[in-house]
């Protein structure tokens, strides 16, 4: 089966801009993540999603970041205005619905702050 | 909230030895431990986890042991071969939230 697809790859944009980001589950996972990840550090969960619904998004910072998932499928993330401490490693993940399955992650974008 | 530290944060070994590394957590409910692979540009990719009803799973050249009493688990490598080479992240779940450690950035030297 395909994986979770994540794009773009790669992204630079100046501080003060905006940003977004697309992430498409594993085919039939109904939970879906987004995590940021700092350089050498690990995942740290910005929300979860259950289908369409945000379930948990506590912490996300909510003044410059923003999700959607709207069909209860692909999901975007957005950050806008981008500052400098945003630059990290985006990940997306997918779980299926039956109970013990583990997460599977994307490959991330890598965003760039200048 | 749940905490989760990992040790060491690097590890150099040669081909065909064994290669450990330690996590341990800070919330009892935590019940599941997966450990993820992440080589360079890539997401992480999971190798093996373990249930808290479970002490010990075994796939292959990796094992992982879980001590729920005093709260650490460990990813156990044997016969290691220059492509194990990645750093390596142990998380702990609890209500379906993977907290992660900090990482292993393990070499195997040829």
């Amino acid at each position: 089966e395909a994986g979770v697809v994540q794009s773009p790859r790669y992204k630079i944009i100046e501080k003060k801009q905006p940003v977004a980001f697309w992430c498409n589950p594993i085919s039939g996972h109904n939970t879906l993540y987004w995590y940021r990840q700092n350089l050498g550090q690990g995942p740290e969960l910005l929300i979860r999603y259950e289908n369409e619904e945000a379930v948990d998004d506590s912490q996300l910072p909510k003044d410059r970041f923003s999700a959607e998932r709207l069909k209860g499928v692909d999901s975007t993330l957005k950050i806008q205005p981008a500052e400098l401490g945003d630059s990290a490693v985006y990940l997306c993940a997918s779980r299926g619905d039956r109970s013990n399955q583990p997460q599977h992650f994307g490959d991330g974008t890598r965003l760039s702050i200048l | 909230g749940e905490n989760v530290e990992q040790h060491p944060s690097t590890l150099s070994v040669q081909e065909g030895d064994s290669a450990v590394i330690k996590c341990t957590y800070s919330d009892s409910a935590s019940n599941y431990f997966p450990w993820y692979k992440q080589e360079l540009g890539k997401g992480p990719q999971l190798i093996i986890d373990i249930r808290s009803n479970v002490g010990e799973k075994k796939d292959q050249r990796i094992a992982v042991t879980l001590n729920k009493t005093a709260k650490h688990f460990s990813l156990h490598i044997t016969e290691t071969q220059p492509e194990d080479s990645a750093v390596y992240f142990c998380a702990a779940s609890i209500w379906d939230k993977l907290i992660f450690g900090t990482g292993t950035r393990l070499q195997v030297f040829p």
